[in-house]
């Protein structure tokens, strides 16, 4: 099993461009969340997803859209990228109730 | 929502015992999580309490008292790659099951 695979590594993005970050798991998981993590920040939730068809809004959603048209994937896209999204970007998945398995992360540079 | 308190940093000496403390306050308690993330890389599950007392594994234990909205993480017998941050994550009884994390705290072994 690969786990949680998310795409690109790395990005950097000038201001006004838009993205998709992709995000997918192979556990049959039916939860899925996106974070972004910026120094002395920790971990904020920006959208999450309790099963296919089926996402809600986090800490912090704006600028961000989320769809789950299948369990496997959860891709988050930037409308209108903007320096202070400048962050790395991680997707988890978990049961209901367990512990999360997080990818590798994105880093992504907006100029 | 979740307020989750977390020192910033500690360090702590190879061969020693390390306590990380995480306070928070909730509305409806289901659950405690640790993370480890080193740098540059995502976060992996340490542990998870539920119910009041010890949970061990191994060099690892992690402890909760709902009472007193109060959690820490005991490492034993530091080693240098335990170096990384060290994230505690509140679920709530809100229904989406995703937890918030707190800040984390940097924990640095020397030699």
């Amino acid at each position: 099993n690969a786990g949680v695979t998310q795409t690109p590594k790395f990005q950097v993005l000038k201001t006004g461009q838009s993205m998709t970050l992709q995000c997918a798991q192979d556990m049959n998981h039916e939860y899925m969340s996106w974070y972004r993590q910026d120094p002395g920040m920790g971990l904020r939730l920006i959208h999450y997803s309790v099963g296919a068809g089926i996402t809600d809004q986090g800490e912090v959603p704006n600028g961000y859209n989320v769809s789950r048209s299948t369990t496997e994937d959860f891709p988050l896209r930037l409308l209108s990228a903007a320096p202070s999204q400048t962050s790395v970007y991680f997707c988890a998945s978990s049961l209901q109730g367990g512990s999360q398995h997080f990818g590798d992360g994105t880093r992504l540079s907006i100029l | 929502g979740q307020n989750i308190d977390q020192p910033t940093e500690m360090t702590a000496t190879e061969g020693a015992i390390v306590q990380i403390n995480c306070t928070y306050q909730t509305s409806g308690f289901n659950g405690l999580f640790w993370y480890q993330q080193h740098a540059g890389e995502a976060p992996t599950f340490l542990s998870y309490n539920v119910l009041d007392g010890l949970e061990e594994k191994g060099r690892f234990s992690s402890f909760l008292s709902r009472s007193k909205g109060y959690s820490y993480l005991l490492l034993k017998e530091l080693q240098m790659k335990d170096s990384a941050s060290y994230l505690c994550a509140v679920r709530d009884e809100g229904g989406s099951y995703i937890p918030t994390f707190g800040r984390g705290t940097s924990l640095i072994v020397h030699p």
